[in-house]
């Protein structure tokens, strides 16, 4: 089962701030928090990670709350094109390779 | 930029029939993997392989079998496909472990469909 807990749809307006929150009560110390998004009919995509560290990329911005057990993955300016489901996953490093994938949240933007 | 490519995005296939999904990346990446994707059950690992020749069973390998002969590319067997093998079949690959962000590229997927 996955590890992490995130709701599971949200709306937001094009051009605000889209806020995607994920639980990860569980994770342990040295388990990154890793964000990915699969549009409808492609592959996930890879946006962003952190251990501890807000991180920042051109994609998005990773904001983990001081004790790790959550996190929010920020898209600044949502468009139309952001519109597809986000997963939060939590990993070992030295895990077998695996990612735990759970149901993720559907982000729809909204014109 | 990292390309995972693979080699149908629809198949139709009868019931016993053998099936080869292929898949190539161009990153000179180590490790390759194949996930398939139901609705409700997210995405579950089937094979992973951290090196040519080399295999490792996932979460659900009962059914297929896999075959990494060259670095670049990663295939699924499916030897006698079944109906509940119907899914979106996902390929993806990533630098060895040494690398700490370990992010996965996926290729666009290959929908299955066993009748």
């Amino acid at each position: 089962d996955a590890k992490t807990t995130q709701p599971p749809s949200m709306d937001c307006a094009e051009g605000r701030a889209a806020n995607l929150p994920c639980n990860h009560s569980t994770i342990s110390g040295n388990e990154y928090v890793y964000w990915y998004r699969q549009i409808h009919s492609q592959g996930p995509q890879y946006i962003i990670h952190g251990l501890k560290n807000n991180e920042t990329n051109e994609m998005a911005s990773l904001i983990i709350t001081e004790d790790r057990k959550s996190s929010t993955l920020i898209l600044p300016h949502a468009t139309l094109r952001d519109t597809a489901v986000y997963y939060c996953i939590d990993t070992c490093m030295d895990s077998n390779y695996q990612l735990i994938w759970g149901a993720g949240t559907k982000l729809i933007i909204k014109p | 930029d990292v390309k995972v490519t693979q080699s149908s995005r629809y198949l139709v296939k009868r019931t016993g029939e053998k099936v080869f999904l292929e898949c190539v990346q161009d990153m000179d990446h180590e490790n390759m993997f194949w996930y398939r994707q139901d609705p409700g059950l997210g995405l579950r690992l089937i094979y992973f392989s951290y090196d040519v020749k080399m295999k490792e069973k996932g979460d659900i390998p009962e059914g297929y079998s896999v075959s990494r002969e060259k670095k670049e590319r990663f295939s699924l067997i499916l030897e006698s496909a079944s109906t509940n093998q119907t899914s979106m079949y996902l390929c993806a690959s990533s630098p060895p472990d040494r690398d700490p962000t370990g992010e996965l590229f996926f290729g666009e997927g290959s929908r299955l469909t066993v009748l």
